[in-house]
């Protein structure tokens, strides 16, 4: 079945630093990718997707590009803030038809301190 | 813009009662969704429903969930005997495609 594995958290940054959060899929077919975002108190929050290989989605100075032969979608930002700490979550969608449910990976809190 | 919301916030109730979450999904969305999230654990899939009817449950919503549209605005979700594992946050979620939409969740607490 279709499986999402992402890096263990916590991650703690200061300000300013580069962000890699890794994520990889099991998937069959081709599967839409996506990074959603849960800050503290709150719901998901769609940050960014891919829906083809090679795609690259960016949002909000995140980024991350769709990587079929390495089957990854690892989350970078160039330059954290204080604000970006939240939980992220990496997604896939693979179409059965009818509807479009995502697969969540466990999810990666991040802390970026001042 | 748009955003699905959902009702209440937070739910307490007692093992064995019923309970219904709410929802208003964005409205020119087709497809409906039901998500959980135990504490400090991953987003697990519920339900998804389109054109009317369930088009994928997963192993957990089993006999005890339901989920309805009862008049083409809400989107409910109703757990007739509640158990302590059921305790989680509930996300509702919709889409006009591959991009789902989340409302700000309801936690259900069961005592």
């Amino acid at each position: 079945g279709n499986s999402v594995t992402q890096m263990e958290g916590p991650v703690t940054l200061s300000e300013e630093a580069f962000l890699t959060i890794n994520c990889t899929y099991t998937a069959t077919g081709y599967p839409s990718l996506f990074w959603y975002v849960q800050y503290p108190g709150e719901g998901l929050q769609l940050l960014l997707k891919a829906t083809k290989a090679d795609d690259k989605g960016s949002n909000k100075g995140f980024e991350a590009t769709y990587r079929k032969e390495t089957t990854s979608f690892h989350l970078e930002k160039g330059s954290v803030q204080v604000s970006d700490s939240a939980v992220y979550f990496c997604a896939l969608s693979y179409s059965g038809g009818s509807n479009y449910k995502l697969t969540f990976g466990k999810g990666t809190l991040l802390t970026v301190n001042p | 813009e748009p955003e699905v919301t959902q009702t209440p916030s937070h739910q307490v109730t007692q093992m064995g009662q019923e309970v219904i979450l709410r929802c208003v999904p964005i409205s020119n969305h087709l497809y409906f969704y039901w998500y959980r999230q135990i504490l400090g654990q991953k987003v697990e899939f519920l339900v998804s429903f389109y054109n009317n009817e369930i088009s994928e449950k997963s192993e957990i919503f089993d006999d005890q969930f339901s989920v309805e549209r009862p008049d083409g605005s809400n989107f409910t979700l109703k757990i007739r005997s509640t158990k302590l594992e059921d305790s989680a946050m509930y996300f509702c979620a919709s889409s006009w495609e591959v991009s789902l939409h989340f409302g700000n969740g309801t936690r259900l607490t069961v005592t």
